[in-house]
């Protein structure tokens, strides 16, 4: 029961563009949110989080949005840079952070010089 | 700070072996986790420990696995018999009370 989704397992996009990753949580009781990026033969690094007390947090050129009716959260980048290209992973977790966190199975993002 | 330690970082062993990961924490990290990563499912959390105690172990495949955190400063991952589908990458990573997770650079066990 996969309860944090990533439906796209890659994504493509132009450097200098806008790169948009999805995740969908089916658990109503997730309340925070977060981003983690995570390069070859390293472990994941965090990058963005937000709670569900809010809709978007931004962080330069990241930013995430939160659509707690829709259950849907989605990660901007931009403007795309090559050293962008990682797998990102989209987790969810029912306090702050500080117990476990549920991951989707990650989007691989591609930038194209 | 060294951050999250992981050994070995890549693990080759026959079917049947008994295989240890370990693990050491950030200093001061209350929490520690388990993850491993495959293709089909992604990061899935095997075990968690906070103040050296084990919280939630549900994500355990079977009794093959076994988990320890005799001190905060070290834990161990053993997987007793090994097999080809135990094949991943497996990750620590400790957290502080409160905030996110830092994670190791992960161990990548093949078991042929």
């Amino acid at each position: 029961d996969q309860q944090v989704k990533q439906n796209s397992p890659s994504l493509s996009v132009q450097e200098g563009r806008i790169s948009i990753l999805n995740c969908d949580y089916t658990n109503s009781m997730f309340d925070y949110f977060l981003w983690y990026k995570k390069y070859p033969a390293e472990g994941p690094t965090f990058l963005i989080s937000i709670s569900s007390i809010k809709d978007k947090n931004e962080d330069g050129r990241f930013t995430v949005f939160l659509n707690k009716s829709a259950k849907h959260l989605s990660l901007h980048i931009v403007p795309s840079q090559p050293g962008d290209s990682a797998v990102y992973f989209c987790a969810a977790s029912g306090l702050r952070g500080n117990e476990k966190l549920t991951f989707g199975t990650g989007t691989r993002l591609t930038i194209i010089p | 700070d060294a951050g999250v330690i992981q050994s070995p970082r890549h693990e080759v062993t026959e079917m049947g072996q008994e295989v240890t990961l370990r693990c050491k924490p950030i200093s001061g990290h209350n929490s520690l986790f388990w993850y491993r990563q495959t293709m089909m499912r992604g990061l899935e959390l095997l075990i968690y420990f906070n103040n050296n105690v084990p919280i939630d172990d549900s994500g355990m495949p079977e009794d093959r696995f076994s988990a320890k955190m005799p001190n905060a400063s070290f834990s161990t991952l053993k997987i007793q018999p090994s097999e080809p589908r135990d094949s991943a990458v497996y990750f620590c990573a400790s957290s502080p009370q409160g905030y996110g997770y830092t994670f190791g650079s992960g161990t990548r066990l093949t078991v042929v």
